[in-house]
């Protein structure tokens, strides 16, 4: 089973710019989380997507934004690129339990994007 | 809200030798318990995971405690090897919550010294 899919893995942009990373997560899961990583803040959640809905939102700016396809695939976009955005971006996929939760011990993570904002 | 802190940023022991990390929460709702190996380049693996139910859980060659009382847990690993070299991270999560968030640590690297 192919596992969980990012691209582009390394990605360069300048400040003020604006970047849409994709996420393709493992056949069957629908739920589609992404985190953001630095060394300074650890890993951080950003939002969840299940079935084409944000249904948890971390504390980032609306500059942070996600959507979610009808095949799962999901996209990340932050706008107005700032240096502080310089990290690595995971995405994550998981089954969503009979009771509506995620199911992180059967959560998959992906390699990451890393975007270096110049 | 919610902070979940590591004791040590890194680690180093001997390989064969046994080790634990530990990590403690701030939230005394958290109910879910999981810690992560993320290898260089690699995105985080779940290891095992551990209920507020519960206060001890074995895996294959890793062992969770939990103390709720101090708001604490440990990842212990016996008789490590070159190939536990990670960094390790706990995350904590609360069902009680509508929005079910999850909560990482900072993370400990874990060096494996021959």
């Amino acid at each position: 089973k192919a596992g969980v899919t990012q691209t582009p893995r390394y990605l360069i942009k300048t400040r003020g710019q604006q970047v849409t990373l994709s996420c393709s997560p493992i056949s069957g899961h629908r739920s589609v989380s992404w985190y953001q990583q630095t060394p300074g803040q650890g890993l951080q959640f950003l939002f969840e997507y299940f079935s084409e809905t944000q249904r948890n939102k971390g504390n980032f700016p609306g500059r942070f934004s996600g959507r979610q396809f009808s095949n799962s695939r999901s996209e990340m976009n932050v706008s107005t690129l700032e240096l502080g955005d310089s990290a690595l971006y995971l995405c994550a996929s998981s089954f969503v339990g009979l009771a509506g939760r995620t199911s992180y011990n059967e959560q998959f993570f992906g390699p990451g994007t890393r975007l270096t904002v110049l | 809200g919610e902070s979940v802190g590591l004791h040590l940023p890194t680690l180093s022991v001997q390989e064969g030798d046994n080790s634990i990390i530990n990590c403690a929460y701030s939230n005394s709702a958290s109910d879910y318990f999981i810690w992560y190996k993320q290898e260089s380049g690699k995105g985080p693996q779940f290891i095992i995971d551990i209920r507020s139910n519960m206060d001890k859980r074995q895996g294959q060659r890793v062992t969770v405690l939990l103390n709720k009382t101090v708001k604490h847990l440990s990842l212990q690993i016996a008789a490590t090897q070159p190939g536990d070299s990670a960094v390790y991270f706990c995350a904590v999560s609360a069902a009680r919550n509508r929005d079910d968030k999850i909560i990482f640590g900072k993370g400990t690297r874990l060096h494996i010294l021959p």
